[in-house]
C-alpha cells in the first residue's frame, strides 16, 4: 500500500541555520504531496503542496520539490527562526482511484533554539 | 482559518463508555473527515464522509462509526469506548478533489480512556 517515510526527530538547529526535512514516498502512480506543519496544542495547517513531478511547492520560505526519480519531497528552509519550532508531516495522496484520504508521515519535530 | 469546530477539545471517560465526538464546519464543503493521532503513527484516516448520509470507512476504523446528518455537521462515536481509543481526533474537510483541493483541519480532540 500507500505509505510516506520521514527522517526521525526531533531535529534541533540553532537560529539562522539551514533546515532539510527528507521525505520519501511509496504509490502507485504519481500522488500529489504535501507538507503540513502542526504548531503545539492546533491542528495541521497546510504548508506548501506539488501536484506532478518537477513541481516545486514554497510558502513563508519552505520549498520542497517534488521529484519522481528518487521518490522524494524533502522540505527545506534556507535560515529558520525560533517561530518554525514544530512538528511537521510529509503526505500524499493518490490521483488515480478517487480514494480521498491522505496518507501521513510520522512526523518530525523541528526545534529552532535562538 | 477554515470554518471548523470540534468539540468536546478535551476529554476523559472510563472504558466501556460511549463517547461521541462532534465536528462542525461553516464553509460548506462536501468532504469531511476524522483521523486520529499517535505518536509514531501520524494521522490516520478513521472515516470520511462525501455528502450527507455518505460515508466510507478508512484504514483504522474498528471501532467507530460516523453519521452525517447534515452538511456542516459530521459526528464520530466510540459505541464502547477501549483504552486503545486514547488518542487525539482531527476533524477535516475538503471543498473537492484532495489531490488538489487541500484538506484544512481542526484544532483537535483529545480523548483519554482510563
Amino acid at each position: 500500500g500507500d505509505s510516506v517515510t520521514q527522517m526521525e526527530g526531533p531535529v534541533t538547529l540553532s537560529e539562522e541555520a539551514f533546515l532539510t526535512i527528507n521525505c520519501t514516498y511509496t504509490a502507485t502512480g504519481y500522488p500529489s504531496l504535501f507538507w503540513y506543519v502542526q504548531y503545539p496544542g492546533e491542528g495541521l495547517q497546510l504548508l506548501l503542496k506539488a501536484t506532478k513531478a518537477d513541481d516545486k511547492g514554497s510558502n513563508k520560505g519552505f520549498e520542497a520539490t517534488y521529484r519522481k526519480e528518487t521518490t522524494s519531497f524533502h522540505l527545506e528552509k534556507g535560515s529558520v527562526q525560533v517561530s518554525d519550532s514544530a512538528v511537521y508531516f510529509c503526505a500524499s495522496i493518490r490521483k488515480d482511484t478517487g480514494r480521498r484520504a491522505l496518507t501521513f508521515g510520522s512526523g518530525t519535530r523541528l526545534q529552532v533554539q535562538p | 482559518d477554515a470554518g471548523i469546530t470540534q468539540s468536546p477539545r478535551h476529554k476523559v471517560t472510563e472504558t466501556g463508555t460511549p463517547v461521541t465526538l462532534r465536528c462542525h464546519q461553516t464553509e460548506n464543503h462536501r468532504y469531511m473527515y476524522w483521523y486520529r493521532q499517535d505518536p509514531g503513527h501520524g494521522l490516520r484516516l478513521i472515516h470520511y464522509s462525501y455528502g450527507v448520509k455518505d460515508t466510507d470507512k478508512g484504514e483504522v476504523s474498528d471501532g467507530y462509526s460516523v453519521s452525517r446528518s447534515k452538511t456542516e455537521d459530521f459526528l464520530l462515536t466510540l459505541e464502547s469506548a477501549t483504552s486503545s481509543q486514547t488518542s487525539v481526533y482531527f476533524c477535516a474537510i475538503s471543498d473537492g478533489d484532495s489531490s488538489n483541493q487541500p484538506q484544512h483541519f481542526g484544532d483537535g480532540t483529545r480523548l483519554s480512556i482510563l
